[in-house]
């Protein structure tokens, strides 16, 4: 919803591999994050962007990364570092970070390792 | 650290049954908003709460925020089987930067 996307729906890969996530929008909005959600459970926050050229770790950055060069694109690359990457892959925008503002999601990415 | 803690975790109901789940932070909240994830789907946003006991309304939801700013609600009367998902609450405590999602209310409605 929202004029986000994310690429690919489904994505596996073997243990050991590093894989990116895709994550464009079209809403002109500063503010990007990217959320894990293991099933069952709520939304974890993974890093966020308040405008292009900056990001900030979330709560569970560790074996993440990220880029933010362009305004509608953000990036998520996990790493082989990141022990437990089977998940589902949730970004989103808003117009801008620290302000009460709606997040707009993406369909999400369902990731499995094997 | 900021709490949020969301009750229950998981509500079963019969089709036509209300539900109520419950948001409750350990400090005070700028705002907080729900979201609703339908299985297998990504949240949507439902509404947004600012003021000291708002209450508001979207046909079968009610939505109130407490007079502390520390709670809120989310109720829906006579459920439908299309009422199925996760609602979220989320908030922003006051001064905060983040945005802190609660870990959801899985509402079950057989028919």
């Amino acid at each position: 919803d929202g004029g986000i996307t994310q690429s690919p729906k489904y994505l596996f890969r073997k243990e050991g591999q590093n894989v990116t996530l895709s994550c464009e929008q079209n809403l002109n909005h500063d503010a990007m994050y990217w959320y894990r959600q293991d099933p069952g459970q709520g939304l974890r926050l993974i890093y966020y962007s308040q405008i292009v050229n900056d990001f900030q770790k979330g709560d569970i950055a560790e074996g993440y990364s990220v880029s933010r060069e362009k305004k509608e694109s953000f990036p998520l690359t996990v790493t082989s570092a990141q022990k437990n990457p089977t998940a589902f892959y949730l970004c989103a925008s808003s117009i801008r970070s620290g302000s009460p503002d709606t997040q707009y999601f993406g369909p999400g990415t369902r990731l499995t390792v094997l | 650290g900021q709490q949020v803690m969301q009750i229950p975790q998981y509500q079963h109901v019969q089709e036509g049954e209300d539900f109520t789940t419950y948001c409750n932070s350990s400090t005070t909240l700028s705002n907080i908003q729900w979201y609703k994830q339908r299985p297998g789907g990504h949240p949507v946003f439902l509404i947004q709460l600012v003021k000291s006991g708002e209450v508001k309304k979207q046909k079968r939801l009610t939505f109130q925020f407490g007079e502390a700013k520390k709670n809120s609600s989310l109720h829906i009367t006579a459920t439908q089987t299309t009422d199925v998902g996760t609602y979220f609450c989320a908030v922003m405590p006051t001064g905060g930067f983040k945005t802190i999602f609660g870990a959801g209310t899985r509402l079950f409605v057989k028919a």
